[in-house]
């Protein structure tokens, strides 16, 4: 079975830090790993997309990084702002499980002005 | 731009009726997905389709049920409502293919009273 987990749940840091989130997975038989941030009480917006082929995808100041053999996944931040402020989810899509996507619990990113 | 949209962002229903909540994607896709989220439970797959008129249970089926007439649109049905449902559904879709990306709707925050 597949398990998805997300450390730390929380994490509060002040405006213009450069920030690692850790995701983490215990089956590397995976398709891809995709993250999501997700506003209060919306739905989920998707920011990167890595095959697991892929080592890391960038898109402006978010860079993930996917280590398939340690079942590791980060995403990292640069020069962070309010407006950053939401959970992050990360996700994985297994080779076994008809294209179900299996989700972390998230972390609830603050970034104080 | 890719979208998913779900028919509303705040349900009030009572206990026992039947609830019909509805997702339409603009993409083409072959796959869509309806999600429950809860706190400290995370995402959890109810149902998804493959294709018009197919269907597969996810990890939580029970109590619900869906229909895929067309392609762009998939329903998922609350046969008879219960407290127990009260939840944030969120609807997914994605091509067939395996090492696509999900997109997400907005949300549907039902209240089941």
């Amino acid at each position: 079975k597949q398990e998805v987990t997300q450390i730390p749940a929380a994490l509060s840091v002040p405006e213009g830090e450069n920030l690692v989130l850790n995701c983490s997975f215990t089956d590397s038989a995976i398709y891809n790993l995709q993250w999501f941030r997700q506003d209060p009480g919306k739905g989920l917006t998707s920011l990167l997309l890595i095959q697991s082929s892929q080592r890391e995808q960038t898109s402006g100041r978010l860079n993930a990084s996917l280590d398939k053999s340690s079942g590791r996944s980060t995403l990292y931040i640069a020069a962070s702002q309010p407006g950053d402020s939401a959970t992050y989810l990360c996700a994985v899509k297994r080779i076994q499980g008809a294209q179900k996507l299996v989700f972390g619990q998230g972390t609830r990113l603050t970034i104080n002005p | 731009d890719v979208k998913v949209t779900q028919s509303s962002r705040y349900l009030v229903k009572r206990t026992g009726e039947k609830v019909f909540l509805e997702c339409v994607q603009d993409m083409d896709h072959e796959n869509m997905f309806w999600y429950r989220q809860d706190p400290g439970l995370g995402l959890r797959l109810i149902y998804f389709s493959y294709d018009v008129k197919m269907k597969e249970k996810g990890d939580i089926p029970e109590g619900y049920s869906v229909s895929r007439e067309k392609k762009e649109r998939f329903s998922l049905i609350l046969e008879s409502a219960s407290t127990n449902q009260t939840s944030m559904y969120l609807c997914a879709s994605s091509f067939h293919q395996m090492n696509t990306e999900a997109f997400f709707g907005q949300g549907t925050r039902l209240t089941v009273v």
